[in-house]
């Protein structure tokens, strides 16, 4: 079954404590994504890939790192994260040629406290 | 930056009835995404448009590119459809595809 795989789906952790939030497909998707989205402001881009260690900020990337080691995988990194972002997370993936419909993940609510 | 509007921002519906909900946006996009997100919050991709017109079902896309508007048609609504819809347009910048959202339209099917 085609999917996108995000981990922990809930966590709770406290101001600074570095985490990572785990994105993999299994599609063989060239672009992959994260979002958070946040009452009143919707859906916004973190960070993007195109491809295997290429990525690029999004709208909002303050605060966060990614990396993409592999085609398949695409973590998201709070290296010190703060009240500010607690938020609900969404990664996605889709292909860069043909049919490009974006696949998203279940999502990761994540409260820093 | 791409700013993108959506309307309504909440529309309650009978079942049954025709709905509409609308999308604009400010500069030159590569497509446009239609989402539907569910209360538990999962997000599913339903229409990628970049010109003309899709069906799927019930639903209906369509895309005027030199209005800079999508529309989203929903016939013989079911209170199934009850989510949140959300448009994305896609902008193609030098160094990949970067993705910005409306806020969303909460749509109720009521019976």
């Amino acid at each position: 079954e085609a999917q996108v795989t995000q981990n922990p789906r809930y966590l709770i952790t406290v101001t600074g404590k570095k985490l990572t939030v785990t994105c993999s497909q299994n599609m063989n998707h060239e672009y992959m994504s994260w979002y958070r989205q946040d009452p009143g402001l919707g859906l916004r881009q973190i960070y993007y890939s195109m491809n295997v260690e290429v990525t690029d900020k999004g709208d909002v990337p303050e605060g966060y790192k990614v990396s993409r080691k592999e085609k398949r995988n695409f973590p998201l990194i709070l290296e010190s994260p703060s009240p500010n972002q607690t938020s609900l997370y969404f990664c996605a993936s889709s292909s860069l040629t043909g049919n490009t419909e974006a696949f998203f993940g279940q999502g990761t609510r994540l409260t820093v406290v | 930056k791409n700013e993108v509007e959506q309307s309504p921002q909440n529309l309650t519906a009978q079942e049954g009835e025709f709905i509409t909900i609308n999308c604009s946006y400010s500069v030159g996009i590569s497509a446009l995404h239609w989402l539907q997100q569910h209360p538990g919050g999962g997000i599913v991709s339903l229409f990628m448009l970049s010109s003309g017109k899709k069906k799927h079902g019930r639903l209906i896309a369509t895309i005027n590119i030199q209005e800079k508007h999508s529309s989203l048609h929903i016939t013989a609504s079911h209170p199934r459809d009850s989510a949140v819809y959300i448009c994305a347009v896609r902008y193609k910048k030098n160094t990949g595809n970067q993705f910005y959202f409306g806020t969303g339209t909460s749509l109720t099917v009521i019976p």
